[in-house]
């Protein structure tokens, strides 16, 4: 099993419509979770931290579930320029040991 | 706008040859990421530096690879011989750690895509 898992997709969504990606990981001693996202053939970006307490940014809403050990990202409101990649990212170990695992991503496609 | 810089932007090389990749983290920044990513295995950490010192390589083949950062404008990634299954994209990424020893937001070169023959 990976240590940081996510379903690849594609999700095909029209405009206007609200996904939502999940993201499971292993290490339950994980304290940092971010989501990027990666456009075709360019870098991935931070899209946003995930707090234990959840946070939203325009359209979109990233929430922790330290108990079943997953994070989940919503976008509402689709936007034909959210098509991309998004990226889970979650650390592994602490202090000069500490590594950022990432996922294989989710490939989102919003149609017009 | 401070960005990462990655050169070159594309390599297409035969087997065996060397490969010297090249990235300017952003200004001020500590740490340095190099990463692989593939269609197979995503983004794979190769090396960590922090503050010109490198923390982890243990993702490199060291028969093959190796990463330098001769100052703190420039890091190198280099594959000496450098064979097909190295073709990938690799990432620069830079970020700054204020001194708690944890990641903050890594920032991303355009990245190199190798492909070796």
């Amino acid at each position: 099993r990976k240590e940081v898992e996510q379903d690849p997709g594609p999700f095909n969504v029209p405009e206007g419509a609200t996904v939502a990606f999940n993201c499971t990981y292993s290490n339950s001693a994980s304290q940092s979770f971010f989501w990027y996202r990666q456009d075709c053939r360019k870098e991935p970006k931070l899209l946003m931290s995930v707090y234990s307490s959840g946070n939203e940014d325009g359209r979109f809403t990233a929430q922790l579930n330290r108990a079943s050990q997953y994070i989940s990202l919503l976008i509402r409101d689709s936007k034909l320029s959210d098509s991309a990649t998004y990226l889970c990212v979650v650390n592994r170990g602490a202090g000069n040991n500490r590594k950022l695992i990432w996922g294989l991503g989710t490939s989102l496609a919003v149609n017009p | 706008d401070a960005r990462v810089t990655q050169t070159p932007r594309d390599k297409v090389t035969e087997m065996g040859q060397e490969v010297t990749m090249r990235c300017q983290p952003i200004l001020g920044h500590n740490t340095v990421f190099w990463y692989r990513q593939t269609m197979m295995q995503g983004l794979e950490l190769l090396a960590y530096f922090r503050n010109r010192a490198p923390l982890d390589d243990s993702g490199m083949p060291k028969d093959r690879f190796s990463a330098e950062m001769p100052d703190a404008t420039l890091a190198t990634l280099k594959i000496q011989p450098s064979e097909p299954r190295d073709s990938a994209v690799y990432f620069c990424a830079s970020g700054l750690v204020r001194g708690r020893g944890d990641t903050d937001t890594q920032y991303f070169g355009p990245g190199t895509r190798l492909t070796v023959l």
